[in-house]
C-alpha cells in the first residue's frame, strides 16, 4: 500500500515568504507527526496529531509555525515570515494511533530552503 | 524531558564483519525503542524496533538489545553488506508519544 506521501519534495523561498508543507498519512492512521531534521542531526520533534486535534504541540519553535488537520487526514504545515534559520528537511510521520502499535512510518520529507 | 545519547557517530567496518551501535536515555518511562536507517536524499526507514518488556529481538541480520535498567540499548548488524552503509538513529517514545532521536551514526562498508 502507499505509504506516507509529501508534497514539495523541494522548497526555495526567499526570506519573509509564507510557505506550506503537506502530507498524506497512510490510509486510516490516526496518528500524524511533524518533525524538523537540521543537516547531521537527528529529526526533532514539532506537533503530535491524534485525529483533527494537535495532542501536543510543544516542539513548535515559535507562532511563526502552525499545523492543521482538518479532516483528520492530510496535515499542512505553516511557516509565516520565513528565516534562514527555517531551512531544514521537514518529515512526516503517521502511526495507527492504536495502544501498542506505537510505530511511526516517515515521509520521503520537503527539504526548505529560505534564503 | 527524554534525552537520547548515540555512538559512535562514525563508524567504519569491513564487509562481512559486524557493526555495533550504541544508545542511552535518560527517561525511565520510555517504553518503545525504534532504529531507523536513512539514506540520502530519503526520510528515516524502520529496520527494527523493541518494547521494554523484552531484552531481546532479531531479525535475520539485525538484532536489538535492550538494558532497562542500565538504560542502554544497542543495535548489532552482522555479515555487512554495501548496502547497508548508510545513517542509522536511535530513538525513544515516552508517555507522551514523542519520538526522541538520536545524533545518528554514519555507517561505511568498506567492500
Amino acid at each position: 500500500g502507499a505509504g506516507v506521501s509529501q508534497t514539495p519534495s523541494n522548497k526555495v523561498t526567499e526570506k519573509g515568504k509564507y510557505v506550506e508543507l503537506r502530507c498524506d498519512p497512510i490510509s486510516g492512521h490516526t496518528a500524524l507527526y511533524w518533525y524538523r531534521q537540521s543537516l547531521g542531526q537527528g529529526p526533532e520533534f514539532l506537533i503530535y496529531f491524534q485525529g483533527t486535534g494537535a495532542a501536543d504541540d510543544s516542539g513548535l519553535p515559535n507562532d511563526r509555525f502552525f499545523a492543521v488537520r482538518p479532516e483528520g487526514s492530510v496535515s499542512t504545515l505553516k511557516i509565516q515570515r520565513t528565516e534562514r534559520g527555517d531551512s531544514a528537511v521537514y518529515l512526516c510521520a503517521s502511526s495507527s494511533g492504536l495502544a501498542g502499535q506505537e510505530t511511526q512510518y516517515f515521509g520521503p520529507g520537503t527539504r526548505l530552503l529560505v534564503l | 524531558g527524554e534525552n537520547v545519547e548515540q555512538h559512535p557517530s562514525t563508524l567504519s567496518v569491513q564487509e562481512g564483519d559486524s557493526a555495533v551501535i550504541k544508545c542511552t536515555y535518560s527517561d525511565s518511562a520510555s517504553n518503545y525503542f525504534p532504529w531507523y536507517k536513512q539514506e540520502l536524499g530519503k526520510g528515516p526507514q524502520l529496520i527494527i524496533d523493541i518494547r521494554s518488556n523484552v531484552g531481546e529481538k532479531k531479525d535475520q541480520r539485525i538484532a536489538v538489545t535492550l538494558n532497562k535498567t542500565a538504560k542502554h540499548f544497542s543495535l548489532h548488524i552482522t555479515e555487512t553488506q554495501p548496502e547497508d552503509s548508510a545513517v542509522y538513529f536511535c530513538a525513544a517514545l515516552g508517555g507522551n508519544e514523542k519520538l526522541t532521536f538520536g545524533t545518528g551514526t554514519r555507517l561505511t562498508i568498506i567492500p
